[in-house]
């Protein structure tokens, strides 16, 4: 799987929002971009994930480069909760069994009051 | 609730016992997964199961025996434990193939003195 690469940390106001990008620039053709996140004491929590179209959800925006050597984590309205550390992750999807993850050091995103 | 449970949440022993972790998700998935995460906060996998047998083990050493008695289950049992055996540990489960993300479970603390 390819590796990628995020800030150590950033800061974010709340109500605005945060913008986490993340460096995946080996990413191969058919290896998708996942994002989750891991509050303080608790398991990792999946956020989003896509190949090449920009994906949203209840959590979040995922927008990825056309050359897809690039995305970013977009939390419209970033609370207090948002709080935690946030992983860029790029896996093959297969049809067979399932791959493992491989987690990176992550970006520490600190909400501020 | 749907989730990922692990037992116990916190556990401290003395080096050289030999203890175990249990796991167990209502999902519905057929694959489970034991994570190590180091006081580094680095996430690696250990072991990975689909419908009971092992399809992933990384290089872990085999004082580390994941036992999977069904699907919804996987326990991880640890022998003649050492110092560095001190860690956090996640459960995590997920659909076979495809896309499908991971659900971690909140994560066992051990602790050997």
């Amino acid at each position: 799987d390819a590796k990628t690469t995020q800030p150590p940390s950033m800061d974010c106001a709340e109500g605005r929002a945060a913008n986490l990008p993340c460096n995946h620039s080996t990413i191969s053709g058919n290896e998708y971009v996942y994002w989750y996140r891991q509050i303080h004491s608790q398991g990792p929590q999946y956020i989003i994930h896509g190949l090449k179209n920009n994906e949203t959800n209840e959590m979040a925006s995922l927008i990825i480069t056309e050359d897809r050597k690039s995305s970013t984590l977009i939390l419209p309205h970033a609370t207090l909760r948002d709080t935690a550390v946030y992983y860029c992750i790029v896996r093959v999807g297969s049809s067979g069994s399932a791959r493992q993850l491989t987690f990176g050091s992550g970006t520490q995103l600190t909400v501020l009051p | 609730d749907t989730a990922v449970s692990q037992t116990p949440k916190y556990l401290v022993t003395q080096m050289g016992n030999d203890k175990s972790i249990k796991c167990e998700q209502n999902l519905g998935h057929d694959t489970m997964y034991w994570y190590k995460q180091d006081s580094k906060k680095f996430l690696k996998i250990m072991f990975s199961y689909n419908n009971k047998e092992l399809i992933i083990n990384e290089t872990v050493p085999n004082r580390f025996s994941p036992k999977s008695p069904d699907k919804a289950h996987l326990n991880l049992h640890i022998n003649s434990l050492e110092l560095g055996d001190s860690a956090v540990y996640f459960c995590a489960s997920s659909r076979t193939g495809g896309n499908s993300p991971l659900h971690f479970g909140n994560g066992t603390r051990l602790t050997v003195t």
